[in-house]
């Protein structure tokens, strides 16, 4: 069975530049997340999706990322314009079943520089 | 307080040695809570759920404290494999809140 794929691998931009990323989940996975992880911390949920639906946003500063998932599959997240402080990888992770699966299986992350 | 508290280590031990990790959590109320290991430079997997029975998986035993607000896990005859960082991982009061994690646990077994 094939993992959650994820692209690019390694990205570096400048500051106020505009990045996007892109995971594909595992087939047939509904739930679909988005962590950041900076160095030397946990990953931190992004936003979470359910299908193509929203279920928790509230730690994505929305000023400057979005994100979306228009057919409840493969999801892109973009941040506009980028901070140095935005420096981190990039975790997309996705769920077999439904909100109360508690197994996550991640990808291999996007590493996102920014000078 | 921070949600999930762990001791960021790193923790070098010999091969063979028993190791053991704690983690606090600040909402008494969180239902679920797990172990998840990383590799230098590799994602998240999940190493095992932590019940409040206790539960054993080979090398690895997860003990959950819930009066105490704390998560333990047990490495036996350590490897060299067992070389990563442990991250100790909570979900709220439903499976609708998401999973917080702490900031991990070096681990280094040396040889």
């Amino acid at each position: 069975e094939a993992g959650v794929a994820q692209s690019p691998r390694y990205k570096i931009i400048e500051k106020r530049q505009s990045v996007a990323f892109w995971c594909n989940p595992i087939s047939g996975h509904a739930t679909l997340y988005w962590y950041q992880q900076i160095l030397g911390q946990g990953p931190k949920l992004l936003i979470q999706f359910q299908n193509n639906g929203v279920v928790d946003d509230s730690q994505l500063p929305k000023d400057r990322f979005s994100a979306e998932r228009l057919k409840g599959v493969d999801s892109t997240l973009k941040i506009q314009p980028a901070k140095l402080e935005d420096s981190a990888v990039y975790l997309c992770a996705s769920s077999p079943r439904d909100l109360y699966t508690d197994t996550q299986y991640f990808g291999p992350g996007t590493r996102l520089t920014v000078l | 307080r921070k949600e999930v508290e762990q001791d960021p280590g790193p923790f070098n031990v010999p091969e063979g040695a028993t190791v053991a990790f704690n983690c606090t959590y600040s909402n008494s109320a969180s239902q679920s809570f797990f172990w998840y290991r990383q590799d230098c430079r590799k994602e998240p997997k999940l190493l095992m759920s932590v019940y409040s029975s206790g539960n054993e998986d080979g090398r690895f035993t997860a003990q959950l404290n819930r009066a105490s607000q704390y998560i333990s896990l047990l490495i036996r005859d350590s490897k060299l494999s067992d070389s990563a960082t442990y991250l100790c991982v909570v979900r709220g009061v439903s499976g609708n809140t998401p999973l917080v994690f702490g900031k991990g646990t070096r681990l280094s077994v040396i040889a």
